[in-house]
Parts: C-alpha cells; sequence; structure tokens
C-alpha cells in the first residue's frame, strides 16, 4: 500500500514568518507530486503540479520543491499571512497506478495569527 | 463558468436509505472521481472514470456505485446507506493524465443516522 505523509500536521505561525512543511512518497516508480490548498469550508484548489526531479514552482509567496530520488517535497510560504491559514495538501502518483489517481497526504494545517 | 457542480451540499439519510450524489462538469474533462474525507484520513478515492462508458474502483468502493453515461455527468449512488459512510464527499475532475491538477466541486456533508 502506498503511503503518502505530511509534517507537521500543524502548524501556528506569526505573521510575517516564513515557513515549510514536508510532504514524503515513495521514491519508487514516481509519476507526479501535487500540491493542493483546503481553505475551511471550500474545496480544495490545486498549487502545483511537479514531475520532475529538482522541480522548482513559485506562485506568489508559495512555493515547492521536488526531490524524487529521495522521495520529499517541500513546500515553503514566506512571510506568512493570516489568508494563508488553510490546509496544504499533496498528493502522489506512480506509473503503476491508474491514469490521474492520486494518493493524498493527511495535510498540514497552517494557522497564522495576525 | 461553472467548473465542477456538486450537490446536494448537504444530506441526512436514515440507515438503509439510497440517494444519489450528482456530480458535473462543464471543462470538457474525460478524468471524473469521487472521494471521500474523514476526520484523520486523507481524501480516498472512492470510484473513478476515465471517460464516457468508463468506470472504475478506488481505494474504498464497497457500498457505492458511479455510472458515467455522458463526459459530464458522473453521478455516485449509495445502495444502502450505512452510519460508516457519514462522510464529506468531493467529486473531482481533470483534463487526464496524472500531471493535470484535480479540479474539485463544493463537497456534501453526508451523515448517515
Amino acid at each position: 500500500i502506498l503511503n503518502v505523509e505530511q509534517s507537521p500536521q500543524s502548524l501556528h505561525v506569526q505573521e510575517g514568518d516564513s515557513t515549510n512543511f514536508t510532504c514524503s512518497f515513495p521514491s519508487s516508480n514516481f509519476y507526479a507530486l501535487h500540491w493542493y490548498r483546503w481553505e475551511t469550508a471550500k474545496s480544495p484548489e490545486a498549487l502545483f503540479v511537479m514531475t520532475l526531479n529538482g522541480d522548482e514552482k513559485k506562485k506568489g509567496r508559495i512555493s515547492a520543491t521536488l526531490n524524487t530520488k529521495e522521495g520529499y517535497s517541500y513546500l515553503y510560504i514566506k512571510g506568512s499571512q493570516p489568508e494563508d491559514s488553510a490546509t496544504y495538501l499533496c498528493a502522489f502518483t506512480n506509473y503503476g497506478g491508474s491514469q490521474g489517481n492520486l494518493i493524498f497526504g493527511k495535510g498540514t494545517k497552517l494557522s497564522v495569527k495576525p | 463558468n461553472a467548473g465542477v457542480t456538486q450537490t446536494p451540499k448537504f444530506q441526512v439519510l436514515k440507515t438503509g436509505q439510497s440517494m444519489t450524489l450528482q456530480c458535473a462538469q462543464d471543462m470538457n474533462h474525460e478524468y471524473m472521481s469521487w472521494y471521500r474525507q474523514d476526520p484523520g484520513m486523507g481524501l480516498r478515492l472512492i470510484h473513478y472514470s476515465v471517460g464516457a462508458g468508463i468506470t472504475d474502483q478506488g481505494e474504498v468502493p464497497n457500498g457505492y456505485n458511479v455510472s458515467r453515461s455522458t463526459t459530464e455527468d458522473f453521478p455516485l449512488r449509495l445502495l444502502s446507506a450505512a452510519p460508516s459512510q457519514t462522510s464529506v464527499y468531493f467529486c473531482a475532475s481533470s483534463a487526464g493524465g496524472s500531471y493535470e491538477k484535480l479540479f474539485f466541486g463544493s463537497g456534501t456533508q453526508l451523515s448517515v443516522l
């Protein structure tokens, strides 16, 4: 059974702090790694899809890196703002999985205090 | 632009009742899927479809049926609801391929008493 681990489970930071969290996944047969942002009472929204070892993606103050050889991805938020408060999900898929099937981690819940 | 439309938003059922959760997308996406979200768990795949007329089981398919008669619609049927099916359900679609991002519906909060 493939497993995706996210750490920490939750995180509380002050406005202006920079923060990062980790997604660990099986390193064999890697195909793609997704990051989603999920605000309370809304539905998850895609941040990044990463496919190549060494990939780095950036969207505003949020960026992500990917290491497929060791099986991890980092999500960074620079200068956290209260509106960044959300649960951040990562999801992994491998060649062996059916098309488009993602295995989700349990998420990291970020709370940013003003 | 509607994206993925999911209904209803809330539903309460009694054990043994049946119901259908509706999902429609207007992006001409080939791939559609249903997930459930339970406390302390990641999103878990129930069923998915890679195109009209094609469906397959995900990680937790028991107690659910799906069909895909059109590209746009992918309903999820609970045949005989059980308390273990109390959950939040999300429909999602993508253009297909694991490198394509998922677009999620707004979710259905289902309680089975």
